[in-house]
């Protein structure tokens, strides 16, 4: 079966500072990787779509970057955190096409 | 494009009671339409999709939901709800592409 796994589960960072969430995905071949955030009262906000080495997608132009070096790994990065980057950022795969997206259990981050 | 309005962003029931989740979507294409639960702290679990077929479906917990095309709604029922579902709920909706647009969300709270 497909595992996704996603960490470090909270973390507190001063502004300025960089960022590099890790998500892997178990058991499955060249899925649809993304990367949301989920803001107080906001929703999920797509930022990063991949579907494929190397293959990045941005939906909203910010202070964020991703990368997929690996076929199951996809990091969500930043070179100088702002106050505005907290929140609760979820990493999630699936085939696309009318499949589910399955997600991780999310990173707390929170910018000080 | 596509996107996706949950009309009540809270959503008080008594125990028992059934309650309604709304979410409307708007898309110029064939859609796929999801509705996901999230616990506190927690990633999301897929209630229920609709991809094609039988207009109601059900899902997990005991949750169902209509699709009604010429409403573009889909919205999440349950005749009688439980203290344990109380979580927030969210209606996603995907097209032919890889991407998963997300509400805003409903908390559902449910009174003892």
């Amino acid at each position: 079966s497909q595992t996704i796994h996603q960490w470090p589960a909270t973390l507190v960072q001063p502004v300025g500072s960089p960022l590099s969430l890790e998500c892997t995905v178990e058991g499955t071949s060249n899925p649809n990787l993304y990367w949301y955030r989920q803001a107080a009262g906001r929703g999920l906000q797509l930022l990063f779509y991949s579907v494929g080495i190397g293959q990045i997608s941005s939906e909203v132009p910010q202070n964020l970057s991703a990368s997929r070096p690996q076929d199951r790994q996809f990091i969500l990065s930043s070179k100088k955190l702002l106050l505005s980057d907290s929140g609760f950022y979820l990493c999630a795969w699936g085939w696309g096409g009318g499949a589910e997206a399955f997600f991780g259990q999310g990173t707390r981050l929170t910018v000080v | 494009a596509q996107s996706v309005t949950q009309l009540d962003s809270q959503v008080p029931v008594f125990e028992e009671a059934p309650v309604e989740l709304r979410c409307n979507y708007s898309s110029s294409v064939s859609v796929y339409l999801f509705w996901y639960v999230q616990y506190p702290n927690q990633g999301l679990q897929l209630l229920l999709k609709y991809l094609s077929g039988s207009t109601l479906v059900k899902g997990i917990n005991g949750f169902e939901a209509e699709f009604n095309k010429s409403q573009t709604s889909f919205h999440l029922r349950k005749p009688s709800v439980h203290i344990s579902d109380t979580a927030e709920y969210f209606c996603a909706v995907s097209g032919a592409g890889n991407q998963f647009y997300f509400g805003t969300g409903t908390s559902l709270t449910v009174i003892p």
